[in-house]
């Protein structure tokens, strides 16, 4: 079937320190590949998206790229602020009409000062 | 205001009892979703919608029942609640080919 494995946290990190949060997924097709982030008591915000192998996604310092010899979606930024303490869902669309997003189980990341 | 609507934002019912969960969207989008929030299973789609009058089954529908008489609300109710239905229900809408737009979640607790 088709899922998404992310890992598991909670990730802690300092200020300033690089981020990864690793995905991979399993797909029947070619699915297009999101991440999205969740700050405390909202709902989910879009943060970056990749429709095809080899794209990479970016917006606000993060970025993913679409990988499709590993089935990865990494998301990675360089530089991590308090700021982005939130949890982090990867998310497969497959390119077919009548699906829907089929998330990861999330990953909770905590930036200290 | 346009956007994504959700309510109510908390609700706490009882066992047994019939609850709705309302969702209300502006800009007509087609498709409409009721996903599940829940620690260490991430989000997990109850029903689906891709128009007026048209609803399908996500991963876990036991216990709801949706309806789509109008493209710009989609209600969930749950026939007769129970401790498991414990959760932050998201409403989310999109368009073919475009991203999802999510409401703010009513977080349900049954007791």
């Amino acid at each position: 079937g088709n899922s998404v494995t992310q890992m598991e946290g909670p990730v802690t990190l300092s200020e300033e320190a690089f981020l990864t949060i690793n995905c991979t997924y399993t797909a029947t097709g070619y699915p297009s590949l999101f991440w999205y982030v969740q700050y405390p008591g909202e709902g989910l915000q879009l943060l970056l998206k990749a429709t095809k192998a080899d794209d990479k996604g970016s917006n606000k310092g993060f970025e993913a790229t679409y990988r499709k010899e590993t089935t990865s979606f990494h998301l990675e930024k360089g530089s991590v602020q308090v700021s982005d303490s939130a949890v982090y869902f990867c998310a497969l669309i497959l390119n077919q009409a009548g699906t829907a997003l089929i998330f990861g189980k999330g990953t909770t990341l905590s930036v200290s000062s | 205001d346009a956007g994504i609507t959700q309510s109510p934002r908390y609700k706490i019912t009882e066992t047994g009892r019939q609850v709705t969960l309302m969702c209300h969207q502006t800009w007509s989008h087609s498709y409409m979703f009721w996903y599940r929030q829940d620690l260490g299973h991430g989000l997990r789609l109850i029903y689906y919608s891709a128009a007026a009058d048209i609803t399908d089954k996500g991963e876990v529908p036991d216990g709801y029942v949706v309806s789509r008489s109008k493209t710009e609300n989609f209600p969930l109710t749950l026939e007769s609640a129970t401790r498991s239905q414990t959760s932050v229900y998201f409403c989310a809408s999109s368009e073919e080919g475009y991203g999802y737009t999510f409401g703010s979640g009513t977080r349900l607790t049954v007791v």
